[in-house]
């Protein structure tokens, strides 16, 4: 395991529901990251998290809402999504420092279908 | 701007023998150029990279990658494959202005199977 865990695994909801995905690592890292991961596409990086502080969000409708209340822990907070959002959504973290060239670890993902 | 290229969406390859998964990047300025591999419903997991030095770098279960400036290239390469290598593969480059973050830009993916 790389020791960034994500919950829930799986995932279902309807167009008007709200839910969130987390997103927990224990490797002591200060930056976060949320991806979208569709077939065929490249992963899209979605937000960046250095030290709970939101440094990037790529253009990414406001549907989706991240929330770093601290260093371990990051949330996506989900709300009128569309059917085109269905995707595995990963979680990754990395070490702040060394010049940005620190590899990321990556959670599991959560895999969310939108009926 | 930055960008990483795949050109295969798949690599074929029997068991035992060696094995290529391409990789193209263009970039302005100094490459810093990552392998990840993705197991069936896993997250990504990092091979190895390339920041400076030597341009054979080794990695991870047996992996090594041939960083070639004249070609823009960073093919990963392994000298006999196992079935358990059989996933998907993603090359990545640094994003030039990631800053204290490793801002990542990826490519497509190559899926890669191996027979028995």
């Amino acid at each position: 395991e790389t020791g960034v865990t994500q919950t829930p695994r799986h995932l279902v909801m309807g167009m008007t529901n709200k839910k969130s995905l987390k997103c927990e690592q224990h490797l002591g890292h200060n930056a976060m990251y949320w991806y979208k991961q569709s077939a065929k596409k490249p992963l899209e990086l979605m937000f960046v998290y250095n030290f709970k502080e939101q440094t990037e969000n790529n253009s990414v409708p406001s549907r989706f809402s991240p929330e770093c209340p601290n260093s371990s822990h990051l949330f996506l907070h989900l709300h009128t999504l569309q059917p085109e959002d269905s995707a595995l959504y990963l979680c990754a973290s990395s070490p702040l420092g060394a010049g940005g060239l620190s590899e990321q670890f990556f959670g599991p993902g959560t895999r969310l279908t939108v009926l | 701007a930055q960008s990483v290229a795949q050109p295969e969406d798949q690599v074929n390859v029997a068991e035992g023998n060696p094995l290529t998964v391409k990789c193209t990047y263009s970039v302005s300025g100094n490459p810093y150029l990552f392998w990840y591999v993705q197991y069936p419903n896993r997250g990504l997991q990092f091979l190895l990279k390339y920041i400076t030095g030597d341009n054979l770098v080794k990695g991870s279960y047996g992996f090594e990658a041939e960083f070639n400036k004249s070609q823009t290239s960073f093919h990963l390469k392994k000298p006999s494959a196992l079935v358990s290598d059989s996933a998907l593969y993603f090359c990545a480059v640094r994003a030039l202005y990631g800053g204290a973050t490793n801002k990542l830009i990826f490519g497509t993916g190559t899926l890669l199977a191996v027979q028995p």
